[in-house]
């Protein structure tokens, strides 16, 4: 058990709907970081932040967005959804802002779009 | 994204052999490297690292190997047990993390 924990587990929608994945990172740590993995790729660095801000971006779509509360649980938001967004989602935490890279990850989100 | 490559999809060795992940990457700013280990239903654990000054890096039956010049980094595990069958996935760093598409190791008994 890493301590990061994902809601929901499984997410089941159709396309053009919004959803909205939930990360609580493990006790202290302040980044999260987003990832997706799809069925044909590894795992794509989506967005992190750091203590509420917004640190780097990666290949995230215009029509995803995240933030970070003041209690430091993230959450990620999709809208307009389409069959390609299906995929693993999976948040990650480590204690500060650049951490040479070891980050905890949570158990993932599995998101369908149908 | 192609900074990442790992070209072997799949690997299967028998209990107790070496198995050896490959990776490649292609920025040579990248500074630090990380394997990560994946089982099915469960999120990527943390393996092991190597920084850009050292060729090498050991940990137990974990051994990683940089070579900065072909810019190509290997993961060796000796002996293979069954419990290392999982997916297993390079990630350089530099500022942010790249995973490579993951090498699914099955080590038969």
């Amino acid at each position: 058990d890493s301590g990061v924990t994902q809601t929901p587990k499984h997410l089941i929608t159709a396309t053009g709907q919004r959803v909205t994945l939930r990360c609580s990172p493990r006790s202290g740590d302040l980044s999260v970081y987003w990832y997706q993995q799809s069925l044909d790729q590894g795992l794509q660095f989506l967005i992190q932040y750091y203590n509420g801000e917004e640190r780097a971006k990666g290949n995230i779509l215009e029509r995803f967005s995240a933030q970070q509360f003041p209690d430091l649980h993230s959450e990620l938001n999709l809208s307009s959804l389409e069959l390609g967004d299906s995929a693993l989602y999976f948040c990650a935490s480590s204690p500060h802002e650049r951490d040479r890279g070891e980050q905890y990850f949570g158990p993932g989100t599995r998101l369908t779009v149908t | 994204d192609q900074q990442v490559k790992q070209n072997s999809p799949s690997l299967s060795v028998q209990e107790g052999r070496i198995s050896i992940l490959n990776c490649d990457y292609t920025n040579s700013m990248f500074d630090y490297f990380l394997w990560y280990k994946k089982y099915p239903a469960e999120g990527p654990t943390f393996l092991i690292s190597i920084s850009s000054i050292k060729d090498k890096n050991e940990d137990g039956r974990f051994t990683v190997f940089l070579n900065k010049s072909a810019k190509h980094l290997s993961l060796h595990i000796v002996p293979s047990q069954p419990g290392d069958s999982a997916v297993y996935f390079c990630a350089p760093y530099n500022n942010d993390m790249r995973f490579g598409a993951g090498t699914r190791l099955t080590v038969k008994p």
